[in-house]
């Protein structure tokens, strides 16, 4: 359904710690999720993807698990730097198809 | 490799006036997609063309058009523009079949 005023959930760390952003998705049918990182003033910008097929997939500093049961996604940024502070968005696919259905974001804020 | 291209980056316009504003895709990239981002409704996806055909649309009055040429780039159109409209205006784009989908930067659209 349709939100008004979407609240955004903030996430505080410090840096080089470790960042844990959660993410539940709606459509069971989906089989294709992406995280992507949105800075102040720009679009949003590709960090991983997974495929329903598998519960886990690792790139430089993050990682993605995917809970299908609980239909929850969660982004895993490992030792957190200044450079990493934005908003996340998890988004859910078909495969093959070009219509992605965003969450509605959390900011990450790093404490020095 | 140059990234989405979008233009004009900035643009104020009044209401009842309309716009258009102008996609550049990732080069071989046939598959070109607009998304409309707000406070409220956060990311929310408009429609997506692929091959000069409009394969999907997303809940949007008949006011917001597109359309893409026979080189991928992409116009999307805002007719009889309303306050509500202000908003950015994402373009994204993928390869036939694939499902990575990279953003531009975005138009800021203001009406008033």
């Amino acid at each position: 359904g349709e939100s008004v005023g979407l609240h955004l959930p903030t996430l505080s760390v410090q840096e080089g710690d470790n960042s844990i952003i959660n993410c539940a998705y709606s459509n069971s049918a989906s089989d294709y999720f992406i995280w992507y990182k949105q800075e102040s003033g720009k679009g949003p910008q590709f960090i991983i993807d997974i495929r329903s097929n598998m519960d886990k997939r690792q790139g430089q500093r993050v990682t993605v698990l995917l809970n299908k049961t609980v239909k929850h996604l969660s982004l895993q940024i490992a030792a957190t730097q200044p450079g990493d502070s934005a908003v996340y968005f998890c988004a859910e696919n078909m495969e093959g198809a070009q219509k992605l259905v965003f969450g509605q974001g959390t900011r990450l804020t790093i404490n020095p | 490799k140059a990234g989405v291209t979008q233009t004009p980056r900035y643009l104020i316009k009044t209401r009842g006036q309309q716009v258009t504003l102008s996609c550049s895709p990732i080069s071989g990239h046939r598959s070109v997609s607009w998304y409309q981002q707000t406070p409220g409704q956060g990311l929310q996806f408009l429609f997506e063309y692929f091959s000069e055909t409009q394969r999907n649309k997303g809940n949007f009055p008949g006011r917001f058009s597109g359309r893409q040429f026979s080189n991928s780039r992409s116009e999307m159109n805002v007719s009889t523009l309303e306050l509500g409209d202000s908003a950015l205006y994402l373009c994204a784009s993928s390869s036939a079949g694939g499902n990575t989908i990279y953003f531009g930067e975005g138009s800021w659209l203001t009406v008033v």
